[in-house]
């Protein structure tokens, strides 16, 4: 089955600064590439998502990049504020079948 | 509109015994996903429904674990038997389409304790 690896388990970032969070996948069919952003006592959820189609995806101060090839896919956010302080968590999917990275704990310093 | 529900927030149980969680999707999802979350690790796949049938159900652990949609829309994960493993957040979420990169959109979970 698919296996995700995430890197960092850990950030801390200055607020203002940016955070980069990355993944791998093992499975080339994977197709579907989102990332959720889970608060204590909470459901994840969803921020951002890229498709295989596409390499790179913005939405505001979030943007993700996908590189096929490579099979790995990265979290880049920017100018960081407080409230951007959770767990993230990545996925890779064939169809429905979601599978997550071990998430990176992000807490963002005022 | 309302999200995805789930009830009970909580549930304290004693090793061995019966417990129901339950799930109720966004109204008009078709598709309806559990996961299991341990603690300080990502959501892992249990069981996926499409419409009133499970259509996968490869990530349940063992035969102690059962699940149900009877009218396609609300879900009962079932335990039985329940072990000190069993404890983490169970988490329900669902989609609009036919799964197939459909975005799945979560509740925010069922917390499981078994003494």
């Amino acid at each position: 089955g698919e296996n995700v690896e995430q890197h960092p388990s850990t950030l801390s970032v200055q607020e203002g600064d940016s955070a980069v969070i990355k993944c791998t996948y093992s499975d080339s069919a994977s197709n579907y590439f989102p990332w959720y952003k889970q608060e204590l006592g909470k459901g994840p959820q969803l921020i951002i998502d890229i498709r295989s189609n596409v390499g790179e995806k913005k939405d505001q101060r979030i943007a993700v990049t996908l590189n096929k090839t490579a099979k790995h896919f990265s979290l880049h956010i920017t100018e960081t504020q407080p409230e951007d302080s959770a767990v993230y968590f990545c996925a890779a999917s064939i169809n429905y079948k979601l599978s997550f990275g071990a998430g990176t704990t992000v807490t963002v310093r005022a | 509109g309302a999200g995805v529900s789930q009830t009970p927030s909580n549930k304290v149980t004693e090793k061995g015994k019966y417990v129901e969680l339950r799930c109720d999707p966004i109204s008009g999802h078709t598709a309806l996903y559990w996961y299991r979350q341990s603690l300080g690790q990502g959501p892992e796949f249990l069981i996926y429904f499409q419409g009133t049938g499970a259509a996968d159900d490869s990530g349940l652990p063992n035969d102690r674990f059962f699940a149900v949609r009877p009218e396609g829309s609300v879900s009962t994960l079932k335990i039985q038997r329940t072990e000190r493993g069993d404890s983490a957040v169970y988490l329900c979420a669902s989609s609009p389409g036919t799964g197939a990169r459909d975005t799945q959109y979560f509740g925010p979970g069922t917390r499981l304790t078994v003494l």
